[in-house]
């Protein structure tokens, strides 16, 4: 398998669940990334990890706790959401996070609905 | 935080019309990427610009670079209603090497 592989692609979840979000890389890569994408705002960048060092935590809430045990994965640990949480949540990896050209390939994302 | 202002926000078009989208800043970007989202998938990389006044071609897609590095424009010809997507710009400036994404244009190609 190739690419970025993001499970599970659908998640439903209630208020009070704990529930995590898996990404695996398979490029060889050494930058992760989460990333939020709602209906009509850009997406949103909410954690970074560069060779397993988390370098980012653009402001997300503590309900949200990223996990990186090695640079081919990454988790995303979820617990007492919000329904305003509800988007696609976005996997991704690059290269060469030292590089300013070095893009992202993104995953399939989970699409997650919270009730 | 630079924001990159997208336009137009939908475009719904015929086969075989030729179209423009536009992704303007106030800032200065090193690069900036092109990325097309189709329904259900995540965005894929279609092109990065570096240059300023660089012109990239990709079939029928060109994407041109401003001059001040502050804009870009992806043109379209001929569109097909497999080109149907959310085409999306990042920018990346000197100091970071992560992308900031515009909100997207959202494009319906009707055969």
């Amino acid at each position: 398998e190739t690419g970025v592989t993001q499970t599970p692609r659908h998640l439903v979840m209630g208020m009070t669940n704990k529930k995590s979000l898996k990404c695996e890389q398979h490029l060889g890569h050494n930058a992760m990334y989460w990333y939020k994408q709602s209906a009509k705002k850009p997406l949103e960048l909410m954690f970074v990890y560069n060779f397993k060092e988390q370098t980012e935590n653009n402001s997300v809430p503590s309900r949200f706790s990223p996990e990186c045990p090695n640079s081919s994965h990454l988790f995303l640990h979820l617990h007492t959401l919000q329904p305003e949480d509800s988007a696609l949540y976005l996997c991704a990896s690059s290269q060469d996070p030292g590089r300013t050209n070095s893009p992202l390939h993104f995953g399939n994302g989970t699409r997650l609905t919270v009730t | 935080t630079q924001l990159l202002e997208q336009s137009p926000q939908f475009l719904s078009i015929q086969e075989g019309e030729n179209l423009t989208v536009y992704c303007n800043s106030s800032s200065v970007f090193s690069s900036l990427q092109w990325y097309r989202q189709e329904p259900g998938e995540g965005p894929v990389l279609l092109v990065t610009v570096v240059t300023g006044g660089e012109v990239k071609k990709l079939k029928r897609l060109t994407f041109q670079f401003g001059d001040a590095r502050k804009d870009s424009s992806l043109h379209i010809t001929a569109a097909q209603p497999g080109d149907t997507g959310l085409y999306l710009c990042a920018g990346v400036t000197g100091g970071s090497y992560i992308p900031t994404f515009g909100r997207g244009t959202s494009l319906i190609v009707h055969p």
